[in-house]
């Protein structure tokens, strides 16, 4: 079974510096999309980018980028110039890329809390 | 992209009772997902709402408990049954497309029970 981590339930970051969230991932599939998404204290959850496994090319998003290595199953998410904006926790999830079955379903990680400070 | 809506945005109900959490979607989805999430912690599926038939449910999570229904490509509904503090959580909606490259969220349902 596939399973996600993040090892880091807490960050900060001051205003207009970067900060980096680590994500990594166990599964034995070759084809797969990685998320992460942001979570703030609204509650509403929204899409931060998104990276397909057979892409060799980081995906970037304005100020977001990733770092995915796929050997080492690892997909950080970079974040730069930070805004007061940005605090929220972020998860990091897998889905696989075979439909058969349940396999739309996310497997999420725990989350990590981005607290930003002026 | 999908804009999703969830009602009610919060409640507070008394322990036994049920509450039904309906969740909107402004188009036509194919995959519709109902999440549990304790506040500060992560997701948890609780099942897949398939048009046309039955929900898919994850472990430990049953029909009798969370009764799902989803009449058509935008529309799906929650139940919780027979509520007990510890069914107190935020309860999300999410959906996609066929393909599903993107879950897009509801804004969630608060529950307390008391």
């Amino acid at each position: 079974a596939q399973t996600v981590t993040q090892s880091q339930p807490e960050m900060s970051v001051q205003e207009a510096e970067t900060v980096t969230l680590s994500c990594t991932y166990d599964t034995s599939e070759s084809d797969y999309y990685l998320f992460w998404y942001k979570q703030p204290p609204s509650r509403q959850m929204i899409l931060v980018i998104r990276q397909e496994a057979y892409k060799q090319q980081n995906a970037t998003e304005n100020r977001f980028s990733v770092n995915f290595q796929k050997a080492a199953k690892s997909f950080s998410l970079k974040i730069s110039d930070s805004q007061l904006g940005d605090a929220a926790m972020y998860f990091c999830a897998y889905r696989s890329a075979r439909y058969a079955g349940n396999n739309r379903k996310l497997i999420w990680g725990l989350g990590t809390s981005l607290a930003v400070n002026p | 992209s999908a804009v999703i809506s969830q009602k009610p945005s919060r409640d507070i109900c008394q322990r036994g009772t049920s509450l039904t959490i309906q969740c909107q979607v402004d188009s036509q989805v194919t995959m519709m997902f109902w999440y549990r999430q304790q506040p500060g912690q992560s997701l948890t599926l609780i099942a897949t709402a398939n048009q046309g038939s039955e929900a898919t449910y994850e472990s430990g999570f049953v029909i009798d408990k969370f009764p799902i229904s989803r009449p058509n490509l935008t529309f799906s509904t929650l139940t919780v049954s027979n509520m007990s503090p510890e069914d107190s959580s935020i309860y999300l909606c999410s959906a996609c497309d066929r393909d599903c490259f993107v879950q897009y969220f509801g804004p969630g349902t608060r529950l307390t029970v008391t």
